[in-house]
């Protein structure tokens, strides 16, 4: 069971550079979000996908954009790098249908802006 | 104002003893829960439990429990018998909207980082 699966692991980019970080997950969950980390902070939302079809901003979206591009696939762009996207991100996925349905987590993805 | 509320950024214990670890929320939603994740050095988001506000008796989990105080807001994780793999970062989260709607996302505490002394 992979679970949900992040590529990259680690990434060091230049300001302005562009990136996609890529999220799949094979648990056939109808969920998807981006979050990220950053020291002292919580994990804070970026996008969710409720479901296939549809995405939403969360509480920091802006320099980021989003793509479902099916079921499993959730990716997260950044068309030009800043130095305060530095952090650690995180997909997750989720089971609609039980209001207690956790989220299961990617093993992360940790950018670096210089 | 925060949604969630972890008001220790760092608690310590010692091992086989237990530990409270305190969230307070705001909502002003009926339906909605409070999930408590461990994140180990290794960096994975690993779920414990979870409690729904509408659920009569409070959780457990093993060693894990959650002291749910509905009138205060509250819904604290105890870890029983501390083991030193326990030594973690701990978030609290709420999940608000319902099942189905396009609204249902959890929203996270910044955490409390428990260290287990042998």
């Amino acid at each position: 069971n992979a679970g949900v699966t992040q590529t990259p692991k680690f990434q060091v980019l230049k300001t302005g550079q562009s990136m996609t970080l890529q999220c799949a997950q094979d648990m056939n969950h109808n969920s998807m979000y981006w979050y990220r980390q950053d020291p002292g902070m919580g994990l804070r939302l970026i996008y969710y996908s409720a479901s296939e079809g549809t995405t939403d901003k969360g509480e920091v979206p802006n320099g980021y954009n989003v793509s479902r591009l099916n079921k499993r696939e959730f990716s997260l762009r950044l068309e030009s790098a800043a130095p305060s996207q530095t952090s650690v991100y995180f997909c997750a996925s989720r089971e609609t249908g039980r209001l207690n349905s956790p989220l299961h987590f990617g093993n992360g993805t940790r950018l670096t802006v210089t | 104002a925060q949604k969630i509320t972890q008001t220790q950024p760092g608690m310590f214990v010692q091992e086989k003893e237990a530990v409270t670890l305190d969230c307070t929320y705001d909502t002003s939603d009926p339906s909605y829960g409070l999930f408590w994740y461990k994140q180990p050095s290794s960096g994975e988001m690993i779920f414990l439990i979870y409690q729904g506000s509408y659920d009569q008796q409070n959780a457990t989990e093993g060693r894990y429990s959650l002291n749910f105080q509905k009138a205060r807001k509250s819904a604290n994780l105890v870890i029983s018998a501390s083991q030193l793999g326990d030594s973690a970062m701990y978030f609290c989260a709420m999940r608000e909207g319902r099942q189905g709607g396009s609204n249902y996302k959890l929203t996270f505490g910044k955490g409390t980082l428990l260290t287990v002394n042998p």
